[in-house]
């Protein structure tokens, strides 16, 4: 079974608007933590942010945000005010603690946004 | 500010041909990984170094290997390249410990390395 699912290969959205981008995840760890990366045309990986397992409050950096339910098993990133910077591919990611060994981050396959005029 | 810095940027080999991929961080951080990453799957951990001295398999190891110079280096060898090797490179570096410190530490990427394999 995958350990992470993005279910949207590709995103439209308006400039301006809010966008969600959806990930679930599977892991039997009880310690985990979720992170979302960017990673824009020119291909380089642009961490946004984190949300852990125990973390009681949702997760929020500018105009990124999680919607973590930890129920679901899903942590979906939320992007206010899309801008046309804001297009590119985005990966969920997820980090197991204890049977994860080291650091190691198991990647989604990514959505591809696209912020339209 | 160099962060995690990647070696070549580019490269085309002929099947067969072997070749290593250098990866340096200047952030002093613990662990370093190797990725790759292919259209519609994202990226894979192909071999990782928790501190100096470590090695570890990740998901797709086989026809790689690699040596972790000391802390600031970590190279990817390919032996006998083969065209499944064709993919973008990534290099990536963090902080490692345990204990809530280290949890949020995120990986830092360095700029990745196109590899085709002809």
């Amino acid at each position: 079974a995958q350990k992470i699912t993005q279910t949207q290969p590709g995103m439209f959205v308006q400039e301006k608007e809010a966008v969600t981008l959806d990930c679930t995840y599977d892991t039997s760890d009880p310690s985990y933590g979720l992170f979302w990366y960017k990673q824009p045309s020119s291909g380089e990986m642009i961490f946004l942010i984190y949300q852990g397992s125990y973390d009681q409050q949702n997760a929020t950096e500018g105009r990124y945000s999680l919607n973590f339910q930890k129920a679901r098993k899903s942590a979906n990133l939320v992007i206010s005010a899309s801008q046309l910077g804001d297009s590119a591919m985005y990966f969920c990611a997820m980090r197991e603690f204890y049977t994860g060994g080291g650091n190691k981050l198991t990647f989604g396959t990514g959505t591809q946004l696209k912020v339209e005029l | 500010n160099a962060g995690v810095t990647q070696t070549p940027k580019f490269q085309v080999l002929k099947t067969g041909q072997s070749m290593t991929l250098q990866c340096a961080q200047d952030m002093n951080h613990n662990s370093m990984y190797w990725y790759r990453q292919d259209p519609g799957m994202g990226l894979r951990l192909i071999y990782y170094s928790a501190s100096e001295g470590t090695t570890d398999k990740g998901e797709v190891p086989n026809g790689y290997n690699v040596s972790r110079l000391n802390k600031r280096e970590f190279s990817l060898r390919l032996e006998s390249a083969a065209p499944s090797q064709t993919s973008v490179y990534f290099c990536a570096s963090s902080d490692y410990g345990t204990g809530v410190t280290y949890s949020n530490q995120p990986q830092h990427f360095g700029d990745g390395t196109r590899l085709s394999i002809l």
